[in-house]
């Protein structure tokens, strides 16, 4: 049972827009939210995170957004930038152990 | 600092083999992890270790196996493959036992079955 849920398999965005980056999760046991990012034949790198005592946490032109009464999250990019184009990850975890559930992944294509 | 770094970076198999992958974390990281990609499916959790004992384990068969050292390195083996475990594997480290830390992910290695 997939427990952090992407959506939108692909997403294809201007250059300079906004890119809008969406999750959602069904337990409401998790209190850590990341977004990890992915380029072709790499490992996932570590983008933003975010805390279950925050609704918001922002780093550059990266925005996390948190609503938990929604179970659900967003990774906003502005301005987006082609070398944005990448496939996203977010991911979840509860407090104990060190388990970290992922969604399937959005494919950001971000055109010049 | 070196990143977390995992050997063979790509191999093939024929089904009924058995595989070992090699995990070496970043320096001073003591929690290690194992996750399987696949097309449509995200990243699946496999297994974590920390001083090397097995802490949590994901929904896979038993022929998915793993271990770590004394040094934090880790290795899982995968026994009797079978054409539905071509995937790439990543491992990933983390420096305590349960934060809100990262996990460090190494490039992976592809495994196909054939």
């Amino acid at each position: 049972d997939q427990q952090v849920k992407q959506n939108s398999p692909s997403l294809s965005v201007q250059e300079g827009r906004i890119s809008i980056l969406n999750c959602d999760y069904t337990n409401s046991m998790f209190d850590y939210f990341l977004w990890y990012k992915k380029y072709p034949a790499e490992g996932p790198t570590f983008l933003i995170s975010i805390s279950s005592i925050k609704d918001k946490n922002e780093d550059g032109r990266f925005t996390v957004f948190l609503n938990k009464s929604a179970k659900h999250l967003s990774l906003h990019i502005v301005p987006s930038q082609p070398g944005d184009s990448a496939v996203y990850f977010c991911a979840a975890k509860g407090s104990a152990g060190n388990q970290f559930y992922f969604g399937t992944g959005t494919s950001l294509t971000v055109i010049p | 600092k070196a990143g977390v770094t995992q050997t063979p970076r790509y191999l093939i198999k024929t089904r009924g083999q058995q595989v070992t992958l090699s995990c070496s974390p970043i320096s001073g990281h003591r929690s290690v992890s194992w996750y399987q990609q696949t097309p449509g499916q995200g990243l699946q959790f496999l297994f974590e270790y920390f001083s090397e004992t097995q802490r949590n384990k994901g929904n896979f068969p038993g022929r998915f196996s793993g271990r770590q050292f004394s040094n934090s390195r880790s290795e899982m083996n995968v026994s009797t493959l079978e054409l539905g475990d071509s995937a790439l594997y990543l491992c990933a480290s983390s420096e305590a036992a349960s934060n809100t830390g990262e996990l460090f992910f190494g490039e992976g290695s592809r495994l196909t079955v054939l």
